[in-house]
C-alpha cells in the first residue's frame, strides 16, 4: 500500500523559500509514475502546483512556474518542492499525491495528509 | 481556463438520506471527472474517476454520473462515516481544476 507523508517548516517568512519534502513508502518512486504537489489556500479550491516524473521530467502550473522547482531523491524515496519569494497568498495546506491516469488526464490517489504552511514574519 | 462550481456549498442530512451533489464545468470536459472525500485532519480519498468508475474499496452506496458539463455524486443511503467534504476535479486539461467542495453535515 502506497503511503505519502509531507514534512517541512510550518512557518516561512515573506520573500523566503518554502521547502517541503514528501516521503513515499510502499513503492519505489524510481519505478515510475509522476509525483505531485497540490495546495489549498484558505477559502479557495485545490490547486495543482506541479508534478515530477522519475526521470526528472516535470510539469508546472503556469501560474506558479516562475517560482517553483520540484526535485526527486530516489535514494531516500522522496520528492521535494521549493517555492521561492513567498507571500501571504502562499499560506495554504500543502499536499503531495500520486497522479493516476495518462497524460494529460490525471486524477490523484493516494494523497498525503497535508501540512499547513503559514507565511508570516 | 475551465472553472468548476459545486452545489450546494453545504447541506444538512440524516443517516439514511439520499444525497446528491452537483459539479458544473464552464465547458465540456467529456467524462474526465473525479470525486474525492475529505474529512478534516485526514487524507483526501479518491471515490470515483472517469465520471462513474468506483475506486477500489469504495462502498457501492457512492455513485457518479453525468456528461459534458454537469456531473453528480450520489450517496444512496448516508452513513455516519460519510459526513465530510466532497469535491470534484476535472482532468480533461492541465492544470486540472478542482471544485470548491460541498460539506455534508449532520442534520
Amino acid at each position: 500500500q502506497v503511503q505519502l507523508q509531507e514534512s517541512g517548516p510550518g512557518r516561512v517568512r515573506p520573500s523566503e523559500t518554502l521547502s517541503l519534502t514528501c516521503s513515499v513508502s510502499g513503492y519505489s518512486i524510481n519505478n515510475g509514475f509522476y509525483w505531485s504537489w497540490l495546495r489549498q489556500s484558505p477559502g479557495k479550491g485545490l490547486e495543482l502546483i506541479g508534478s515530477i516524473y522519475h526521470n526528472g521530467k516535470s510539469y508546472y502550473n503556469p501560474s506558479l512556474k516562475s517560482r517553483v522547482t520540484l526535485s526527486m531523491d530516489t535514494s531516500k524515496n522522496q520528492f521535494s518542492l521549493k517555492l521561492r519569494s513567498v507571500t501571504a497568498a502562499d499560506t495554504a495546506m500543502y499536499y503531495c499525491a500520486r497522479p493516476r491516469g495518462g497524460s494529460p488526464h490525471y486524477y490523484f490517489d493516494p494523497w498525503g495528509p497535508g501540512t499547513l504552511v503559514t507565511v508570516s514574519s | 481556463d475551465i472553472q468548476l462550481t459545486q452545489s450546494p456549498p453545504s447541506l444538512s442530512a440524516s443517516v439514511g438520506d439520499r444525497v446528491t451533489i452537483t459539479c458544473r464545468a464552464s465547458q465540456d470536459i467529456t467524462n474526465y471527472v473525479a470525486w474525492y472525500q475529505h474529512k478534516a485532519g485526514e487524507v483526501p480519498k479518491l471515490l470515483i474517476y472517469a465520471t462513474s468508475t468506483l475506486h477500489s474499496g469504495v462502498p457501492s452506496r457512492f455513485s457518479g454520473s453525468g456528461s459534458g458539463t454537469v456531473f453528480t455524486l450520489t450517496i444512496s443511503s448516508l452513513r455516519s462515516e460519510d459526513f465530510a467534504t466532497y469535491f470534484c476535479q476535472q482532468y480533461n486539461t492541465a492544470p486540472p481544476p478542482f471544485g470548491p467542495g460541498t460539506k455534508v453535515e449532520m442534520k
